[in-house]
């Protein structure tokens, strides 16, 4: 168990929707990254914030977006979903930012219909 | 561009062999560089790291080694085990924020 919690496991909707992911960091990690795993792009780095500012920026689309609340929890909100956007989502989480291991939750499965 | 990448997609072994996992990287400024397991529907989970000032790093079981020369990085395994199955995944952290992934290596034992 790496300590970090990601809900919900899995998401089923349809074209056009919008979704929230959640996730909860490891006890006293200040660090949130947000990761985009499909079977043709491999782990693909979206977004990272530390203690809630927005620290760096990845391959995020602009009909995604994220933050970090004062309790460092962190949302991942996708919206006007396509079908290309099913994929595993996963958050990890770091101390703080840079040379650390960062510790993965175990996603949460998202299938476009 | 810049990648992170793997020699091999497949990896077979016999079980209590030693595996040995490949990877290669492009930006000769990358500084890190870790390992990470990932078993079916679970997340990447980490195994062991190494900073660009080493060339060699062991933990239980295994070792990652660093050859910056030719920007080559790899992980053994030792005595292989069953519970060894798995994708196993390079990064690469490049600017240190972010994280760089190859695209993974299936580990299979053989019995």
């Amino acid at each position: 168990d790496s300590g970090v919690t990601q809900t919900p496991k899995h998401l089923i909707t349809a074209t056009g929707q919008r979704v929230t992911l959640r996730c909860s960091p490891r006890s006293g990690d200040l660090s949130v990254y947000w990761y985009q795993q499909s079977l043709d792009q491999g782990l693909q780095f979206l977004i990272q914030y530390y203690n809630g500012e927005e620290r760096a920026k990845g391959n995020i689309l602009e009909r995604f977006s994220a933050q970090q609340f004062p309790d460092l929890h962190s949302e991942l909100n996708l919206s006007s979903l396509e079908l290309g956007d099913s994929a595993l989502y996963f958050c990890a989480s770091s101390v703080e930012g840079g040379r650390q291991p960062q510790h993965f939750g175990d996603g949460t499965r998202l299938s476009i219909l | 561009g810049e990648s992170v990448g793997l020699h091999l997609p497949t990896l077979s072994v016999q079980e209590g062999d030693n595996s040995i996992i490949n990877c290669a990287y492009s930006n000769s400024a990358s500084d890190y560089f870790i390992w990470y397991k990932q078993e079916s529907g679970k997340g990447p989970q980490f195994i062991i790291d190494i900073r660009s000032n080493m060339d060699k790093r062991q933990g239980q079981r295994v070792t990652v080694l660093l050859n910056k020369t030719v920007k080559h990085l790899s992980l053994q395994i030792a005595a292989t085990q069953p519970g060894d199955s798995a994708v196993y995944f390079c990064a690469e952290a490049q600017g240190a924020q972010k994280l760089v992934f190859g695209q993974g290596t299936r580990l299979t034992i053989n019995p």
